[in-house]
This record gives C-alpha cells, structure tokens and sequence, in this order.
C-alpha cells in the first residue's frame, strides 16, 4: 500500500498570501493518479486537482497541481478568505486507494 | 451533475452489521465508472473502503476485506454497503462517491455518521 505524508501538519497564512502544501508518496505513484482535495467542516471533500496537475470543473485558477513520481505540491497563489480548509492529497495508481493525513490551512 | 445520497442507520451495536445505502440521481449507475465507499474518523482521516462496478466486479481495501460487502443494484441505481462484526472502531462518517479521471472522486455524498455503541 502507498502511504501518503502530507506537510506541513498545519499552515498559518494571511489572506494574499501564496500556500504551499506537500505530498510525499512512499512509491512512485502510476500514471501520476495522485489528486487534491478542499475539505471544510461538515462538508464532503471538493475535488480540486486531478492528475497532479489539472484542475477540476470550476476551480479557480489561483489553484494549482505540479509534481511526479513521489513529491507532489498543492500551490494557492493568493489566498482568498474562503480558500482555509483542510487539503488532503489522494492516489489509485496503485490499489488499495490512499489518502493523505491533510494539511489544515489557517487564518494567521 | 450526478448526485449521490446515502441513507442507513446512524446507530450499530457493536458486534453487528453496518448497512448503507448510496442513492445515484442525474446519471445511471451503469455508465462507465467506478463506485466507492470513503470513511473519515478523527483519528485516522480519509480511509478508502472499496469500490464496485456496475457489473459488480468490486475491489476492497485489505485492511477491511474480511469484514466488507459492496453490491449494485442497476434496476434501482444504487449501491449498498455492509460491514460485519462492527466496533467502535467503525465509529465514522461514511461516504460514497463516484471515481473519475485519473482515479480521483469528483462527486460525493453528504455523509451518513454512523456510531456504534451499545
């Protein structure tokens, strides 16, 4: 099974500011299936990025997905209020599908 | 849009069985795709459960094979799910979701809580 750390554990950031959040992959991750998830209380995870790098329907371009193989990276680049959540990293290149522990984005 | 909905008992008694249901609307259940169950608890966050097709090829995770039955119902699109001899460990929000591009999940349920006590 691939395991999946995210860091930092939490990100304390202003609103403008630029986040970025990690993803490391304890093996390569197939055909880079590795995708990001905005989740906020009481709500089911929104898909953001899928296939490391593209975008879903409707997600603002301030987001956005690079990486491969092993170390991936979520970059907000200016962050809007309603952007603080918890961010989580997921892959099924390889089953069983794993997810990251998350990232808790903050209001500093 | 698909939506998905799940419905079950929010209550278990230890040592029972663990019985939802995921409601597909806007789109069939047979299209081309794979369905899943998600759990989330505090202590251990996102923990994939399975997946089904419509022509009821499922996988399941290792770590809850022995315990995990997911089914598809086509005439009334949905999928089920049911897990054995539950504990307080199975303590959880359940969700069902819809697998897209590149093995990611772009539709979710709501969430059913579902807590096992006695």
């Amino acid at each position: 099974e691939i395991v999946l750390t995210q860091s930092p554990g939490t990100l304390s950031l202003s609103p403008g500011e630029r986040a970025t959040l990690s993803c490391r992959a304890s093996q390569s991750i197939t055909s880079n299936y590795l995708t990001w998830y905005q989740q906020k209380p009481g709500q089911a995870p929104r898909l953001l990025i899928y296939g490391a790098s593209n975008r879903a329907t409707g997600i603002p371009d301030r987001f956005s997905g690079s990486g491969s193989g092993t170390d991936f990276t979520l970059t907000i680049s200016r962050l809007e209020p309603e952007d603080f959540a918890v961010y989580y990293c997921q892959q099924y290149g390889s089953s069983p599908c794993s997810f990251g522990q998350g990232t808790k984005l903050e209001i500093k | 849009q698909v939506q998905l909905q799940e419905s079950g008992p929010g209550l278990v008694k230890p040592s029972g069985t663990l019985s939802l249901t995921c409601d597909v609307s806007g789109g069939s259940i047979s299209n081309s795709n794979w369905w899943s169950w998600v759990r989330q608890t505090p202590g251990k966050g996102l923990e994939w459960i399975g997946e089904i097709y419509h022509s009821g090829i499922t996988n399941y995770s290792p770590s809850l094979k022995s315990r995990v039955t997911i089914a598809v119902d086509k005439s009334r699109n949905q999928f089920s799910l049911s897990l054995t001899s539950v504990t307080a460990a199975d303590t959880a929000v359940y969700y069902c979701a819809r697998m897209w591009e590149s093995g990611s999940f772009d539709s979710w349920g709501q969430g059913a809580r579902v807590t096992v006590s006695s």
